[in-house]
């Protein structure tokens, strides 16, 4: 099973400051990882897939980036509606193991 | 807009079978390429994949639950449903739906991808 790390826990960061969020795969998954946010009492919302496509209506301030089994998200300019949950999954295993991060909480500064 | 619903009871006793059904609305359940799975979360394990089905009937579970999971399709409803035998309090959790594209062909699927979009999620509690 593929584990997947994110770092820190808990970020915290001044609104229009930028947030890098980091997920490291425990083996090689190319770039078949994908980023949610989750506010509180609501369900994962689809940010990135592909390591770096963002998902329909995501604005552009937030990006994907990869270097090996590194992976990170970038939001430019926090807005207040960021502050969140945030996980990251793989979908590199065959017959599917879906696995996700253990999240990083977005904290306001 | 694809929406996705999920149904059943907020609470089981242990030992019990949690049955819970997704309802798709604004696609069909049927549509080519597309896998319907249920995730879970719970404070001490975080998100965790159950399984997933294609309207074929194929289906794939995680390995540490297979033995007590099984997910089955209704495309004359457009649903989709979890059932999840001898239950413990540690399947206490918040049960989600959502769709996932897949990579089939010709009725043999190759890989499965990302979850969206998602049901608003089901808060179960399993307790005597």
């Amino acid at each position: 099973e593929i584990v997947l790390t994110q770092s820190p826990a808990t970020l915290s960061v001044s609104p229009g400051e930028r947030a890098t969020l980091s997920c490291r795969a425990s083996q090689s998954i190319s770039g078949n990882l994908a980023w949610y946010q989750q506010k509180p009492g609501q369900a994962p919302r689809l940010l990135i897939f592909g390591t770096s496509t963002r998902a329909t209506g995501i604005p552009a301030r937030f990006s994907g980036t990869r270097s090996g089994t590194e992976f990170t998200l970038t939001i430019n300019g926090l807005q207040s509606e960021d502050f969140a949950l945030y996980y990251c999954q793989q979908y590199h295993e065959w017959p599917p193991m879906h696995t996700f991060g253990q999240g990083t909480k977005l904290e306001m500064k | 807009q694809m929406q996705l619903q999920e149904s059943g009871p907020a609470l089981v006793k242990p030992s019990e079978t949690l049955s819970l059904t997704c309802t798709v609305s604004g696609g069909s359940i049927s549509t080519t390429n597309y896998y319907w799975g249920w995730i879970r979360q719970s404070p001490g394990k975080g998100l965790e994949w159950i399984g997933s089905i294609y309207y074929s009937g194929t289906t794939y579970y995680t390995p540490s639950l297979k033995s007590r999971v099984t997910i089955s399709v209704d495309t004359s409803k457009n649903e989709f449903s979890l059932n999840l035998r001898s239950l413990t309090a540690a399947d206490t959790a918040v049960y989600y739906c959502g769709r996932h594209w897949a990579n089939v062909v010709q009725g043999t699927t190759f890989s499965t991808t990302w979850f969206d979009p998602w049901g608003q999620g089901r808060l179960v509690t399993v307790s005597s």
